[in-house]
């Protein structure tokens, strides 16, 4: 059963518009969500984290909101450029025991491919 | 900055045959992630190491094998490879469960 759904395989969206990506989890232990950015035989890149104990987190262009009564979170990049076309995963992880709560391995979602056309 | 190494970035291998794949963490970093990422498919967990311990397992196979050495680097034995091992490979360190940082990963072809 996929913890982590990203239930749009693809996005396109003017530049200069928003793009809004969506992300389900059904894991309530999950308490920290990553967002990555994934290049064709690329590691994936690392975009924007937030923890459960915030709601929104903001860095530039990208900011990722959490809603956890929903178990839902969203990445938010505005104004899209055309060189954000990248397949995007999002990523949960429950705490590690090893670290007392830190990140411990990544649950993927499938990844949604967004186009941003000029 | 230095980022993780992943080794060889490319590697094509016939069925049954075996293979290494090597993963170099961020200099201090002291946990290594391995990850598989079949064509069209979302990244999965493999296995963990934490000073060179292995900390995490999930869906790896028992023809693998994976373990860290003492200077934190790891490597991912496979064998008896199978057509549906063909995948992009990739590892991820952190220090103490943060900085998560992904190498560009290895991609394996079995012929």
């Amino acid at each position: 059963d996929q913890q982590v759904k990203q239930n749009s395989p693809s996005l396109s969206v003017q530049e200069g518009r928003i793009s809004i990506l969506n992300c389900d989890y059904t894991n309530s232990m999950f308490d920290y969500f990553l967002w990555y950015k994934k290049y064709p035989a690329e590691g994936p890149t690392f975009l924007i984290s937030i923890s459960s104990i915030k709601d929104k987190n903001e860095d530039g262009r990208f900011t990722v909101f959490l809603n956890k009564s929903a178990k839902h979170l969203s990445l938010h990049i505005v104004p899209s450029q055309p060189g954000d076309s990248a397949v995007y995963f999002c990523a949960a992880s429950a705490g590690d025991v090893n670290y007392g709560g830190s990140q411990g391995n990544l649950i993927f979602g499938k990844g949604t491919k967004l186009s941003v056309k000029p | 900055a230095a980022g993780v190494i992943q080794s060889p970035r490319h590697l094509i291998k016939e069925k049954r045959e075996t293979a290494t794949l090597k993963c170099y963490p961020i200099p201090r970093h002291d946990t290594v992630y391995w990850y598989q990422q079949g064509p069209g498919q979302d990244p999965q967990f493999l296995i963990s190491f934490y000073e060179k311990m292995q900390s995490d397992k999930g869906s790896i196979p028992d023809r693998f094998s994976a373990q860290q050495f003492s200077d934190y680097h790891s490597e991912l034995n496979m064998s008896s490879l199978e057509l549906g091992d063909s995948a992009l490979y990739f590892c991820a360190s952190t220090f103490r469960g943060h900085g998560y940082t992904f190498g560009s990963g290895t991609r394996l072809t079995v012929v």
